[in-house]
């Protein structure tokens, strides 16, 4: 079946270095793709999103690139932060009426 | 206030009883969800609802039933609830048009089956 994955559960960077979070997905037709921030005790929260007729979208501090001839996406931080440090989760819609599918999350943790 | 509460944030229960979770947004969006978080499970999908009167099984449905109460309203029931039901359960909601922040999920109900 179609999934969203992650290539690493855990990944560790010194504070100030950039942090690259990768995830590969397997649905070639899904359209819209999410980076999700879960803190501990927290609900996800919404990082970042592109659409499948772009490839790379930039905010504050975050980017996120989308590679759709591997069906690979991943997302970069600037100048990590120890507030950086969480659960990220990768996650994918197919079509209109679709809803997301989500990957099974990577931690990030900072090294001051 | 939060764009989307749930209560409660922390359940004990014991094996057989019924339970509800509840799940309200301010945000006026007509879909809602409620996902299920498992350690190196990810986010798995138990009920969707596009609107009031649509209600949608997900990848894991059995055991729990779900009622859309209004537009702003998503319960979620188990039944009679079983140790492998113990989770952290998150609601979720999201535009039809699929506006620019994708969900908007709620802080979650650490549910504990005993």
């Amino acid at each position: 079946g179609e999934s969203v994955g992650l290539h690493l559960p855990t990944l560790s960077v010194q504070e100030g270095d950039n942090s690259i979070i990768n995830c590969a997905y397997s649905n070639s037709a899904s359209d819209y793709f999410i980076w999700y921030k879960q803190e501990s005790g927290k609900g996800p929260q919404f990082i970042i999103d592109i659409r499948s007729n772009m490839d790379k979208r930039q905010g504050q501090r975050v980017t996120v690139l989308l590679n759709k001839t591997v069906k690979h996406l991943s997302l970069q931080i600037a100048a990590t932060q120890p507030g950086d440090s969480a659960v990220y989760f990768c996650a994918e819609k197919t079509g209109a009426n679709s809803k997301l599918t989500f990957g099974k999350g990577i931690t990030l943790s900072v090294r001051p | 206030d939060a764009d989307v509460t749930q209560t409660p944030r922390n359940r004990i229960t014991k094996t057989g009883k019924r339970i509800m979770l509840e799940c309200s947004q301010t945000k006026g969006h007509d879909r809602m969800y409620w996902y299920r978080q498992d350690p190196g499970l990810g986010l798995r999908l138990i009920y969707y609802s596009f609107d009031v009167k649509d209600i949608n099984k997900g990848e894991i449905s059995d055991g729990y039933s779900v009622s859309r109460q209004a537009q702003a309203k998503f319960s979620l029931s188990l039944e009679s609830a079983i140790p492998n039901q113990t989770a952290l359960y998150f609601c979720a909601t999201s535009d039809r048009h699929w506006g620019e922040d994708g969900y908007t999920f709620g802080s979650g109900t650490r549910l504990t089956v005993v």
